[in-house]
């Protein structure tokens, strides 16, 4: 198994651009959900997915959409980026939202 | 929501010392995870715990769920021990939240 992997590793772009984070998992976890970490801080929650065709919003979800339509996949997009969202983002899943969580790899994003 | 504040912040300890790292959370739990992020960034699970205790090598882990608080044992502590740790908690909805880690140091 791959576990969760992530796409792309890096990513520079400029203020007001649009991108797809993507995330994959090959366990068939129903449970995916995508946090952004900020220097010297803790993971945060952005969005959260139970299932395909479910989506909800985490602690910090403004300038994010996601969308679940099937099980290994759980891509996160940016419509429009701001400085603010430079971050790294890493993409987690598990059988369900109270079991162990697995995390991707991250993916570091610069936002200028 | 449910707060969780890990201590210390930050710990530097030699090589072959012995650690004590805590999670305290202000609301019951149905999972309670820690996880270690090593120095190129990646997220390690180490336990998951929300009661109980476990042991893994030279790692074990408490959780007293009814004083709502957790502990990371580590003993004879390696310099490939070094990053920071957090603890993670779900509570009721399926939201986990994490604490602000410990980063911990170990010299040779």
């Amino acid at each position: 198994n791959a576990g969760v992997t992530q796409t792309p590793k890096f990513q520079v772009l400029k203020t007001g651009q649009s991108m797809t984070l993507q995330c994959a998992q090959d366990m068939n976890h129903e449970y995916m959900s995508w946090y952004r970490q900020d220097p010297g801080m803790g993971l945060r929650l952005i969005h959260y997915s139970v299932g395909a065709g479910i989506t909800d919003q985490g602690e910090v979800p403004n300038g994010y959409n996601v969308s679940r339509s099937t099980t290994e996949d759980f891509p996160l997009r940016l419509l429009s980026a701001a400085p603010s969202q430079t971050s790294v983002y890493f993409c987690a899943s598990s059988p369900s939202g109270a079991e162990t969580q697995y995390f991707g790899p991250g993916t570091r994003l610069l936002v200028l | 929501g449910i707060q969780v504040e890990q201590s210390p912040p930050d710990l530097i300890l030699q090589e072959g010392a012995n650690s004590t790292l805590r999670c305290n959370f202000s609301d019951s739990v149905n999972n309670l995870q820690w996880f270690h992020q090593n120095p190129w960034g990646q997220l390690i699970n180490l336990f998951y715990i929300p009661s109980g205790t476990k042991q893994n090598g030279r790692l074990s882990a408490t959780t007293v769920a009814t004083e709502r608080y957790s502990l990371l044992y580590i003993s004879s502590s390696q310099t490939t021990d070094s990053g920071v740790y957090f603890c993670a908690v779900v509570s009721g909805a399926q939201k986990l939240v994490f604490g602000q880690g410990t980063r911990l140091t170990i010299n040779p």
